[in-house]
């Protein structure tokens, strides 16, 4: 099992540039997450898909930020126009269903700096 | 007030010592518990579910305390392996929602 794939996995932009993640959930899950990591912060969920439909984007920082799930496999977080503030790790992880006993199987992120 | 808190740490043990992280949370409604660990740089992996009657999982166990509001980790006889963060995360059984805290860092030295 190839795990959760995420793209790309380093990413340097200037600000008020888009930014476009994308991630492969593991196949069979139908539950995806995007997570946001930094220092201070820590681990933020940003929004998850229950069988592509969107859930829960209470975490989605503000307009810049928009999650689109078009089919099963695939899944991107664009950010338009990107700021410094937004450089962070990002994770997608997908678990087995939207119970909350499920595991949830993260991918390796994208580390994103916005200069 | 943030809804897991834990104590960042850092933990700095010999090898072969027993450490315990403790993770307080603040909605009494949660009802699942899970301690997932991250090695540097690299994404959180589940290390265990923490569940009401405890649970270990060899020189791992878990503890929650539901009237106080916390669940514990206790690493027997720690290996320079076992240096890594240690996140707590909470789950209300209203919807999807998890709750990580911050983490605890721990380093195991020869």
């Amino acid at each position: 099992d190839a795990g959760v794939i995420q793209s790309p996995r380093h990413e340097v932009t200037e600000m008020g540039q888009e930014v476009t993640l994308r991630c492969k959930p593991i196949s069979g899950h139908n539950s995806l997450f995007w997570y946001r990591q930094t220092m201070m912060r820590g681990l933020e969920l940003l929004i998850y898909f229950n069988n592509n439909v969107p859930i829960d984007d209470s975490g989605m920082p503000e307009d810049r930020f928009s999650a689109k799930m078009p089919n099963a496999s695939f899944s991107t977080l664009k950010i338009q126009p990107s700021e410094p503030r937004d450089s962070a790790v990002y994770f997608c992880a997908s678990s087995g269903s939207w119970r909350v006993t499920d595991t949830q199987y993260f991918g390796p992120g994208t580390r994103l700096t916005v200069l | 007030r943030k809804e897991v808190e834990q104590d960042p740490g850092p933990f700095n043990v010999p090898e072969g010592a027993t450490v315990a992280f403790n993770c307080t949370y603040s909605n009494s409604a949660s009802q699942s518990f899970f301690w997932y660990r991250q090695d540097c740089r690299k994404e959180p992996k589940l290390l265990m579910s923490v569940y009401s009657s405890g649970n270990e999982d060899g020189r791992f166990t878990a503890q929650l305390n539901r009237a106080s509001q916390y669940i514990s980790l206790l690493i027997r006889d720690s290996k320079l392996s076992d240096s890594a963060t240690y996140l707590c995360v909470v789950n209300l059984n209203t919807g999807n929602q998890f709750y990580f805290g911050t983490g605890t860092s721990l380093t195991v030295i020869p």
